[in-house]
């Protein structure tokens, strides 16, 4: 595999379930992000991970919960969502910090019910 | 408050033509600044980049002009061609923005190339 993979690669979920999104990055990078599209609204930043620890939070709500246990694997905890959480999250990595140029994963499209 | 903007949601440009896309930002602390390329059912990808030391970059059919005075970017893609048909994403860079590390990006602009 190349790049960077995110799975699944559609979620639908009830408000009161817990659930996880995976990102595997083959590029050997040491920087992980994630970040959430929303309908008609620019990618926002989430977190950033630099040699698995967190770097940045962006004043995300706790019920999402993020975890890297390695510099190649970014993991998203989901609990007691909202349906306004619904969106396409996006997974990237880059070499280093500060992540200039960014690689992307397919992104999760997830719909909370 | 957006940071980095994109007016065009659409743009429509005959085959062989120039496309223009364009982004206007309002944080003078950026100081990189990228363009990514999305299909659908795909992650963004990278296109190209200019510091702001710069005012222009070229890459093959790509280039991105930067006024710094006027906080605005562009995009030229020449000629167009119908696999250059994708939302084009502005994004930027620097302290003060989307954090630290991470990006501030547009909305993006759906680009139509008509054959």
């Amino acid at each position: 595999e190349t790049g960077v993979t995110q799975t699944p690669r559609h979620l639908v979920m009830g408000m009161t379930n817990k659930k996880s999104l995976k990102c595997e990055q083959h590029l050997g990078h040491n920087a992980m992000y994630w970040y959430k599209q929303s309908a008609k609204k620019p990618l926002e930043l989430m977190f950033v991970y630099s040699l698995e620890e967190r770097v940045e939070n962006n004043s995300v709500p706790s019920r999402f919960s993020p975890e890297c246990p390695n510099s190649s694997h970014l993991f998203l905890h989901l609990h007691t969502l909202q349906p306004e959480d619904s969106a396409l999250y996006l997974c990237a990595s880059s070499p280093v910090l500060p992540g200039r140029e960014q690689y992307f994963g397919p992104g999760t499209r997830l719909t909370v019910t | 408050d957006q940071q980095v903007k994109q007016n065009s949601p659409s743009l429509s440009v005959q085959e062989g033509r120039i496309s223009i896309l364009n982004c206007d930002y309002t944080n003078s602390m950026f100081d990189y600044f990228l363009w990514y390329k999305k299909y659908p059912a795909e992650g963004p990808t990278f296109l190209i980049s200019i510091s702001s030391i710069k005012d222009k970059n070229e890459d093959g059919r790509f280039t991105v002009f930067l006024n710094k005075s006027a906080k605005h970017l562009s995009l030229h893609i020449v000629p167009s061609q119908p696999g250059d048909s994708a939302v084009y994403f502005c994004a930027a860079s620097g302290k003060g923005g989307g954090g630290a590390d991470g990006l501030t990006f547009g909305k993006g602009t759906h680009l139509i190339i008509q054959p």
